[in-house]
Order: C-alpha cells, then structure tokens, then sequence
C-alpha cells in the first residue's frame, strides 16, 4: 500500500536554527497537510497546501512557518529561528480529494529543540 | 467550531476483553468521522471511517456507527489482543472545506495478558 514518507525521522537543532522536515506524500494525492503533535497533547492542524497554494492555516501558522511543493513529489515544512516551544513531533498528511476522502499520515519527524 | 472530545485514558483491559472508548463530537452539518491508532513510535494510522449517519466503520475486528441523534461514535472492540495496546484518536474533518481534521486527546489503551 503506498505510504507517506518523512525525513528525518528526528532532528535535532540549536534553538534560533533553521529546520526543514520533509515529505513525500502519495504519489497521486493533491492535497497535503501538516499537523504536530506536541508531548503528551493533541495532534493540532497547522496547514493545508493544493495547487501550490496554501489553502488553510492555523493560528499556530505564523510568519516562523512556511510550506513549499519544490518538485513534483516533496512537500517541504520550514521553521525558521526555533524556539523551545516549537519541538513537537511533526506530521505530514495527504489526501486525494477534499471531498470525504481520509488523510494518510506520514510517521512523522520528532523535532527536538535545544 | 469544530471540536472532539473522547474518554480519558489510559484504558487497561486484560486480553479478550470487550473494549469501549466513547467519543463525542460537535460540529456543523455532517462531519465525516475517524478513528486513527497511534501505535507506540509509529505514526498515525486510519484504523476506520464513516462518512454519514448511521454508516458502521469496521477494520480489523473494530467497529464505530455514526449516530447523529447522539453526535457520537464510539470505538468498539469485542475481543481485544496484546497487539492492541496503543493510542486512538477520534477525529473529524468537516463537509466540503479542505478536509482540516481536528482530532480528539487519545485515548491510550493497554492490555495485558
């Protein structure tokens, strides 16, 4: 079955760095997303991106974050200038279509900050 | 908005027990439901879905029925294995939209021997 593939599966950074955590969605889906999941808490939406574009954000989406489709198969999450709070576990998503069909969910990258 | 709320855990059952873990939700018009697991170190992964009311989501021995009389769907498992033991999330993403799901706390589930 194809899957939703993530890179690195942990990272480690300096506090103030910059990170890209990355992803390979399916091959044929249209519709990609980012979630995190911070220890011990919910999983929180943070973006959904179609047609090269964001399509929606959350509050947790600031101007620290920002998401990018470089070629036809990556889908990329970059945080830049770290801060503590952001070390969370990271998830990518993606779907075929918008209209009832369930996201697949990569395994995501552990994000830790020092 | 949007919002899910499911039962506290951690649940520990013995093996070949019945589980239950309830979840509720809110949310306008007709949502589509999900129950993802959480295996330890692993990602999420779509256990079961429904899409309307009424429909019955069924995967590897795990049920839930949409009641939209109750706003509920509730994660049901006759016979539980060891194999079991991880998190499970209810979930929804909302008619139409963009499909942003918004997920409930997890509910750990442990079950011994």
């Amino acid at each position: 079955e194809p899957e939703v593939t993530q890179t690195p599966s942990h990272q480690v950074t300096q506090m103030g760095q910059e990170v890209i955590l990355r992803c390979v969605p399916i091959s044929n889906h249209l519709y990609f997303y980012w979630y995190r999941q911070i220890l011990g808490q919910k999983v929180e939406f943070l973006v959904s991106f179609y047609n090269n574009e964001i399509s929606e954000k959350s509050e947790i989406f600031d101007d620290q974050f920002s998401v990018e489709r470089p070629d036809g198969s990556n889908f990329t999450l970059k945080i830049r200038s770290t801060k503590l709070e952001d070390s969370a576990m990271y998830f990518c998503a993606s779907s075929a279509d918008r209209d009832n069909q369930p996201q697949h969910f990569g395994d995501g990258t552990r994000l830790s900050i020092l | 908005g949007n919002s899910v709320t499911q039962m506290e855990g951690p649940v520990t059952l013995s093996e070949e027990a019945f589980l239950t873990i309830n979840c509720t939700y809110t949310a306008t018009g007709y949502p589509s439901l999900f129950w993802y697991v959480q295996y330890p170190g692993e990602g999420l992964q779509l256990l079961l879905k429904a899409t309307k009311a009424d429909d019955k989501g069924s995967n590897k021995g795990f049920e839930a029925t949409y009641r939209k009389e109750t706003t509920s769907f509730h994660l049901e498992k006759g016979s539980v294995q060891v194999s079991d033991s991880a998190v499970y999330f209810c979930a929804l993403s909302p008619p139409g939209g963009y499909q942003k799901v918004t997920f409930g706390t997890g509910t750990k589930l442990q079950v011994i021997p």
